[in-house]
């Protein structure tokens, strides 16, 4: 069974430049969850996808966007880029079920650095 | 809005020592709980999870942690601390499963 895998693990881009960030679900999870990690800082959640629709945001500005494809990976979208997303993102991908708690498994992250 | 506290954002026990890492929720409302550990430039990783069965539940590298509604708090232990130990702990709540909230997290210390 193939876990959570993000891609790229390291990312440098320029203030005002765009960034995508990949990732693939484990196998069998159907929700995606994005979270942004700075420095020092607890995991923030910026938004989740199910079966291709957001379904719950953070409070994160609409340059920060997302897509799940039909296979559920992922992508992160943020245009505009500012100093301050400089972060690690985290992905987590669960198998939504009716009911009670999904357990969320995580990706090891991408490093972006904004310059 | 709920939230979660990490008592202390950094801890340093000898090796061998006890491990207690404190965690504190707001809310009227039992969450779902969870401990998470990173280990530098790593993702997180499930230490244990407390979803409405035993108050006292038993995670892997052997930690532990108790539910205390009265208290609202889900604070994290372990007898004798391992110089693998040392890493940052999250501690998270989520509501019928939706987002993690995550607190700020504590840095662990192990001293030879």
């Amino acid at each position: 069974e193939t876990g959570v895998t993000q891609s790229p693990t390291h990312l440098i881009k320029t203030r005002g430049q765009q960034v995508t960030l990949r990732c693939s679900s484990q196998s069998g999870h159907n929700t995606v969850s994005w979270y942004q990690q700075a420095l020092g800082q607890g995991p923030q959640f910026i938004f989740q996808y199910y079966r291709e629709e957001e379904n719950g945001r953070g409070n994160f500005p609409p340059r920060f966007s997302g897509l799940q494809f039909p296979n559920y990976s992922s992508e992160l979208n943020v245009n505009a880029l500012e100093l301050d997303d400089s972060a690690l993102y985290l992905c987590a991908s669960s198998l939504e079920l009716a009911g009670g708690y999904n357990e969320q498994f995580f990706g090891p992250g991408t490093r972006l650095t904004v310059l | 809005a709920q939230s979660v506290t990490q008592l202390g954002s950094h801890v340093s026990v000898s090796e061998g020592a006890l491990v207690l890492l404190r965690c504190n929720y707001s809310s009227s409302v039992p969450p779902y709980l969870f401990w998470y550990v990173q280990y530098p430039n790593q993702g997180l990783q499930l230490l244990l999870k407390y979803t409405s069965a035993a108050t006292l539940v038993k995670g892997i590298n052997g930690f532990e942690a108790e539910f205390k509604k009265s208290e609202t708090s889900f604070h994290l232990t372990k007898p004798s601390a391992h110089m693998s130990d040392a890493a940052e702990y999250f501690c998270a709540v989520s509501y019928q499963g939706g987002k993690l909230i995550f607190g700020q997290g504590t840095e662990l210390s192990v001293k030879p």
